[in-house]
């Protein structure tokens, strides 16, 4: 079965310094990656995807995201945080098996930048 | 977010009520889908409708009932819920199903009394 893991329920990083959120995947066959942020009482929010091509996929607001196939990740990354990117973090996979398809999201991790 | 929109934000209802959930989409997209979040759990995917037929129901009891009278509005009829049903709902949207980005409202947040 398709699964999403994010080992981190919370990351704590200041402002300034880089980022990472991690997130790994378990799929049968060439996975669809991506990440949304979620603010408070908000929707989720896309960042950016990982269909095919350059491993380093760069999104919205400076992140960016490194593909990983041998280690089956997609962690998500910002050179430098800002308070502003305080915020529930989502990494999500789409598959293709002999079942249909399939979208599975991650539990989250809550980023807090502190200033 | 103003390309998908959810009504009402926010819902109290008791368990014998019956209210109504409203998605609106301006994107032009082809598929929606509703999710529920629930505290410390996964984003569970609900329902899922292309072209207005509806193509997954991932075992949701029936006190929910999805309606998608076209490709812009997608319902979610409440009936009879249980405490544990309190949640934000998400709708979502994409241009094919699954194959494409989804774009999300704001959410409805729902507590059963």
């Amino acid at each position: 079965a398709q699964s999403v893991a994010q080992p981190e329920d919370q990351v704590n990083v200041a402002e300034g310094n880089p980022l990472t959120v991690k997130c790994t995947y378990s799929v049968s066959g060439n996975p669809y990656l991506f990440w949304y942020v979620q603010y408070p009482n908000r929707g989720l929010q896309f960042l950016l995807k990982y269909i095919t091509g350059d491993n380093l996929v760069k999104g919205s607001y400076g992140f960016e995201a490194e593909f990983n196939k041998s280690q089956t990740s997609f962690h998500l990354k910002k050179p430098s945080a800002l308070v502003s990117d305080s915020a529930l973090y989502f990494c999500a996979v789409r598959t293709l098996d002999n079942y249909g398809q399939n979208f599975v999201f991650g539990p989250g991790t809550r980023l807090s930048v502190l200033p | 977010e103003t390309g998908v929109t959810q009504t009402p934000r926010h819902l109290v209802m008791g368990m014998t009520n019956k209210k109504s959930l409203k998605c609106e989409q301006h994107l032009g997209h082809n598929a929606m889908y509703w999710y529920k979040q629930s505290a410390k759990k996964p984003l569970e995917l609900m329902f899922v409708y292309n072209f207005k037929e509806q193509t997954e129901n991932n075992s949701v009891p029936s006190r929910f009932s999805p309606e998608c009278p076209n490709s812009s509005h997608l319902f979610l009829h409440l009936h009879t819920l249980q405490p544990e049903d309190s949640a934000l709902y998400l709708c979502a949207s994409s241009q094919g199903q699954y194959q494409e980005t989804q774009y999300f409202g704001p959410g409805t947040r729902l507590l059963v009394l």
